[in-house]
């Protein structure tokens, strides 16, 4: 079967470090998305990866372990506006790749 | 480049009646997927279309039905709603190529009475 997850919520605070995991169990793998949506608003596109390693975009990083079947996106410098769901997808291969497999989301909670 | 539009942006409904929500993709991004959101769930995906075709299909009802036009333009409609049908309904487009990064669209508010 086809499965993602992350946890349900989390909380950090203004200024810090957060990491938010997701782990996927897919029939292939093609790529791994994250996307970022503010409570009543659409998914907007953070960052992709397909190979091994980190990638930096700023304030965001996203991580990705191929053999682990394992992502992480790590937000610095936590700032109010941060506070949204974070949601993992990944395109798995095989006759499903024109479908992305989405993960439940994970809620970022930032306090003062 | 304007963005994906989606049109009606809020709709009410009662049981029984139909629906047919709009979506208008970015310029030259000729496929389409729907997915249908719910308070506390993920993106639970509807279909997706490209070149007029529907190439995949998630696990909904057959009164949820899709179609794309030459223009890449695409509908969804819902028929004999529900009241579990009250939903975000969201509208993504892309380039079809290696990396088919999704672009959404303002999502259709939906609520059924």
């Amino acid at each position: 079967g086809q499965n993602i997850d992350q946890p349900t919520e989390m909380t950090a605070t203004e200024g810090a470090i957060v990491q938010i995991n997701c782990t996927y169990q897919t029939s292939g793998f093609n790529g791994l998305f994250w996307y970022q949506q503010h409570a009543g608003e659409a998914p907007t596109f953070l960052s992709y990866n397909v190979l091994d390693g980190l990638e930096e975009k700023g304030r965001f990083s996203s991580f990705l372990s191929r053999s682990k079947g394992y992502s992480y996106l790590l937000l610095k410098e936590l700032q109010m506006k941060d506070s949204a769901s974070y949601l993992c997808a990944v395109t798995p291969s095989g006759d499903s790749n024109y479908q992305l497999i989405w993960g439940a989301g994970t809620k970022l909670i930032i306090k003062p | 480049k304007a963005g994906v539009t989606q049109t009606p942006r809020y709709l009410i409904k009662t049981r029984g009646q139909q629906v047919t929500l709009s979506c208008s993709p970015i310029s030259g991004h000729r496929s389409v997927s729907w997915y249908q959101q719910t308070p506390g769930q993920g993106l639970q995906f509807l279909f997706e279309y490209f070149s007029e075709t529907q190439r995949n299909k998630g696990n909904f009802p057959g009164r949820f039905s899709g179609r794309q036009f030459s223009n890449s333009r695409s509908e969804m409609n819902v028929s004999t709603l529900e009241l579990g049908d009250s939903a975000l309904y969201l509208c993504a487009s892309s380039q079809v190529g290696l990396i088919e990064t999704q672009y959404f669209g303002p999502g259709t508010r939906l609520l059924v009475l």
